[in-house]
């Protein structure tokens, strides 16, 4: 069955830069997209962008370009995504996600469990 | 972008009645637009996609309808589970983008 397991919890200072990976196992590691999406408490759900593991392209939200950086290693099937000059609006849970496999619908059949990054002083 | 409102932000609904939550989109999605339920603590669950197909494993109790900027989620009976929060999302322009959830509360 496909998995998806993230790292553990963060806290970080603002300014900092924080990493969260994702591993996959269950399926093809390159035949999906890897989205990245959070959510601040009491909030609904934000997208982040996404990272096609095969090739290795990236698509970002305007609002993340340039923070953000999606990379994978294919070799342990695990994607990563990185935000840097973190401020206290960057807490959140981050989640990793994929599609349905063979399509190419962009909804998200497939979370793991989330990564709370804590940005606090 | 396109935003997805999701009025109202919460419905109190008593276990076996039907629930009904809207999803109105800022323009045109066609019929890419999904639901998903999440409840506390959890990453959430893809209900609905394409508008109206229901995901592998989702009981038929909970069915989607509408196209282009207006979508409803229907609820049947409401079964002790099913109180959480819904959300929508739309797929048909980047970046994608979710509304803010309606909370389905017992009543």
């Amino acid at each position: 069955q496909v998995q998806l397991v993230q790292s553990g919890a963060e806290v970080k200072k603002p300014g900092a830069s924080v990493t969260v990976s994702c591993r996959a196992s269950g399926y093809s590691f390159a035949s999906s997209d890897i989205d990245w999406v959070r959510q601040a408490t009491g909030q609904g759900p934000e997208w982040m962008g996404w990272m096609n593991p095969n090739s290795g392209n990236t698509g970002y939200a305007q609002k993340f370009q340039g923070r953000v950086t999606m990379t994978r290693s294919t070799s342990i099937s695990t994607a990563y995504m990185e935000l840097s000059s973190l401020r206290s609006e960057d807490t959140a849970v981050y989640y990793c996600a994929t599609g349905a496999l063979g399509s190419s619908r962009r909804t998200f059949d497939f979370w793991g469990q989330g990564t709370l990054v804590t940005v606090s002083s | 972008e396109v935003v997805m409102m999701q009025p109202p932000a919460t419905l109190s609904v008593s276990p076996g009645e039907g629930a009904t939550l809207s999803c109105r989109a800022s323009q045109s999605v066609s019929s890419n637009l999904a639901w998903y339920q999440q409840k506390p603590g959890q990453a959430p669950r893809l209900l609905i996609y394409g508008a109206s197909t229901r995901a592998t494993g989702i009981p038929a109790r909970f069915s989607g309808s509408g196209s282009g900027t207006e979508f409803t989620l229907t609820i049947s009976s409401l079964q002790p589970e099913d109180f959480a929060v819904y959300y929508c999302q739309q797929y048909n322009n980047w970046p994608l983008t979710f509304g803010g959830g309606t909370k389905v509360e017992i009543k």
